[in-house]
């Protein structure tokens, strides 16, 4: 699977967007983009994934660039509850592929 | 909303004894999983399971654990002779696919082990 890039942390204020980003430049045509979040120790949560189209859903947006090498995650108005380690994970389309988690982005929502 | 569930969420054992961790997936998910994550650090895959059968493991999941659907809806992970070093989050994830559309793995919370 190809690795990803994130920055280890970020601060967001409550209300607004949270824009996470993510470099994945060695993405394989057939790799998937998986983000998931994990609030302090807790199961790693499934945001949203995507191929190669802008998804949306009713937690986040996923934004691809069209040659695929980068991607972010918009909360689009950001809680306290949405503290958390974000992960971006690039994953296999097809076959078995397991979840291979990095560091991820620390991000701190303040009031 | 369907969710992965296991039990217990906090277990302590000594050091050589086995433990079995819990978990029942969501109900119409094929697929299942294990990783773990010990304390400060990434979590880490350690075994898929489909169709009866273990698809794909990790270096960690060595011949001191093991996997088990015993019925239709738990899955479990098996320790044999627990060590300090496997103190840590364990981690139940199941899904309805592997790849492709609807591939997504949902976790539980998690069982925290702690081994003396």
């Amino acid at each position: 699977d190809a690795k990803t890039t994130q920055p280890p942390s970020m601060d967001c204020a409550e209300g607004r967007a949270a824009n996470l980003p993510c470099n994945h430049s060695t993405i394989s045509g057939n790799e998937y983009v998986y983000w998931y979040r994990q609030i302090h120790s807790q199961g790693p949560q499934y945001i949203i994934h995507g191929l190669k189209n802008n998804e949306t859903n009713e937690m986040a947006s996923l934004i691809i660039t069209e040659d695929r090498k980068s991607s972010t995650l918009i909360l689009p108005h950001a809680t306290l509850r949405d503290t958390a380690v974000y992960y971006c994970i690039v994953r296999v389309a097809t076959g078995y592929s397991t979840l291979t988690f990095g560091k991820g982005t620390m991000l701190l929502v303040s009031p | 909303e369907p969710e992965v569930t296991q039990t217990p969420s906090h277990q302590v054992t000594q050091m050589g004894q086995e433990v079995i961790l819990r978990c029942v997936p969501i109900s119409n998910h094929l697929y299942f999983y294990w990783y773990r994550q010990i304390l400060g650090q990434k979590v880490e895959f350690l075994v898929s399971f489909y169709n009866n059968e273990i698809s794909e493991k990790s270096e960690i999941f060595d011949d001191q654990f093991s996997v088990e659907r015993p019925d239709g809806s738990n899955f479990t992970l098996k320790i044999r002779s627990t060590k300090l070093e496997d103190s840590a989050m364990y981690f139940c994830a199941s899904s309805e696919k592997s790849g492709g559309a609807r591939a997504e793995a949902f976790f539980g919370q998690g069982t925290r082990l702690t081994v003396v």
